[in-house]
């Protein structure tokens, strides 16, 4: 069974600082990764999305990573801002063609003005 | 702008009552679809895997008598919450691939049932 995790739970950060989130997945054989946002009893915003083949992804202050060896990826956040304040989910698929994702626990961040 | 709708956004309703959520891709084609539950501080849960024209895959430990899904065209699946209970009361979202290139899985923005 695909598990995907996600540390810490809940981060705070004073506005400004670059911030790291965490995603691990225990299953090498990914298929692609997924970063979304999700703000308070809100669906999900798509950030990035990184390939098997890929291992890392821009957009804006934000940058994914992936690193199928080591089973992680990471969200780097450049120059955090207080409307960055939200859930970060990392979700996978492990199959190509079957595009159901395994999503991780979620990180609660909070940017402190 | 959106590329799937789900509505209603929000539903609070009495135990026992049916009730049923839609989820439409609006610029594409979705021969899949897929429906997540999510409980409150806590991630995404598959649910079931809505199959255009076919029955609904659904995961381990969830009750297909209970949650009805139908995939009646390539645009429109439904999940149906039958005979609703307070331990029903759950965020749904559902998603659609889109496979005219790599795109990232387009969500709704999910539905707030509240079971009375």
């Amino acid at each position: 069974k695909q598990e995907v995790t996600q540390i810490p739970a809940a981060l705070s950060v004073p506005e400004g600082e670059n911030l790291v989130l965490n995603c691990s997945f225990t299953d090498s054989a990914i298929y692609n990764l997924q970063w979304f946002r999700q703000d308070p009893g809100k669906g999900l915003t798509s950030l990035l999305l990184i390939q098997s083949s890929q291992r890392e992804q821009t957009s804006g202050r934000l940058n994914a990573s992936l690193d199928k060896s080591s089973g992680r990826s990471t969200l780097y956040i450049a120059a955090s801002q207080p409307g960055d304040s939200a859930t970060y989910l990392c979700a996978s698929t492990f199959e190509f063609g079957n595009e159901k994702l395994t999503f991780g626990t979620g990180t609660r961040l909070t940017i402190i003005p | 702008g959106a590329v799937v709708s789900q509505h209603p956004s929000w539903v609070i309703c009495k135990s026992g009552t049916s009730v049923k959520i839609e989820c439409r891709s609006l610029d594409f084609q979705a021969t899949t679809m897929f429906w997540y539950r999510q409980f409150p501080k806590q991630s995404l849960m598959l649910m079931a895997t809505s199959n255009e024209g076919s029955k609904a895959t659904y995961e381990q430990g969830v009750e297909k008598d209970k949650f009805l899904i139908n995939h009646a065209s390539l645009t429109l699946s439904t999940l149906t919450v039958t005979s609703a209970h307070p331990e029903d009361s759950s965020f749904y979202i559902c998603s659609a691939p889109d496979r005219r290139s790599n795109q990232p899985q387009h969500f709704g923005d999910g539905t707030r049932l509240s079971i009375l």
